[in-house]
């Protein structure tokens, strides 16, 4: 059982926007910002998109967004595209534990 | 350009020793404020952070692999490596390494891992 919860699966036609929840704890995504979203297509390892909360690596497209409230962050992906099908991970510091991750979830494009 | 690249001895049998090691080319393993951390995936599985470490000496492991995890730093050799010990099924996965901008000081994607290896699959069997 991972520490952070996320839906197994969500999914969107292209050029809608889906959001994708990540809930933990006050050790972890309550009470700090180092929350950071990951992009893993199939076969491929992981890729960072979103890091403290809201933050976008050089290169990442701008519909890819990140927020936070209490003890939920979020990502959301607008104007959907066949490209961004892909498993979809959440992590945060954790006082307890150092790093947790969350489930995944896997994005499908209809 | 940084680059990460796990590499092992290949299958692994039950109740041995894991070993992994992670090469980092294109800058220094002793850079402040980076940390250096293994993941693994289990096939079908999600992400597991298995440790981080700064130094050898200051490390950071998972609560559930803590006792059976030791990891290190040669940067003499700009690696850093793993071992898991009394290995099973279980611990079948693909192994990654990855570069972690400290948590606790001001740093762009400080806690995130930014920069990760290809990956490595592991298969423990007899």
């Amino acid at each position: 059982q991972s520490a952070l919860t996320q839906p197994p699966s969500v999914s969107g036609s292209p050029g809608q926007s889906v959001t994708i929840s990540c809930t933990g704890s006050s050790s972890d995504v309550g009470n700090y910002n180092r929350v950071s979203w990951y992009q893993q297509p199939p076969g491929t390892a992981p890729k960072l998109m979103i890091y403290e909360v809201t933050n976008r690596p050089s290169g990442v497209p701008d519909r890819f967004s990140g927020s936070k409230s209490g003890n939920t962050a979020s990502l959301t992906i607008t104007g959907l595209q066949a490209e961004d099908e892909a498993d979809y991970y959440c992590s945060s510091y954790s006082s307890s534990s150092f790093v947790v991750f969350g489930g995944g979830t896997r994005l499908t494009v209809l | 350009q940084l680059q990460l690249r796990e590499s092992g001895p290949g299958p692994v049998k039950p109740s041995e020793t894991l070993s992994l090691t992670c090469t980092v080319s294109g800058g220094s393993i002793s850079s402040r404020n980076y940390y250096w951390g293994w993941i693994r995936q289990p096939p079908g599985k999600g992400l597991e952070w298995i440790g981080t470490l700064y130094s050898s000496a200051n490390t950071y492991y998972s609560p559930s692999l803590k006792s059976r995890v030791t990891m290190s730093v040669d940067t003499s050799k700009n690696q850093f490596s793993l071992r898991l010990s009394s290995v099973t099924a279980a611990d079948t996965a693909v192994y990654y390494c990855a570069r972690q901008p400290s948590p606790f000081t001001v740093i762009i994607a400080g806690g995130a891992f930014d920069i990760w290896g290809q990956g490595t699959m592991v298969t423990v069997s007899s």
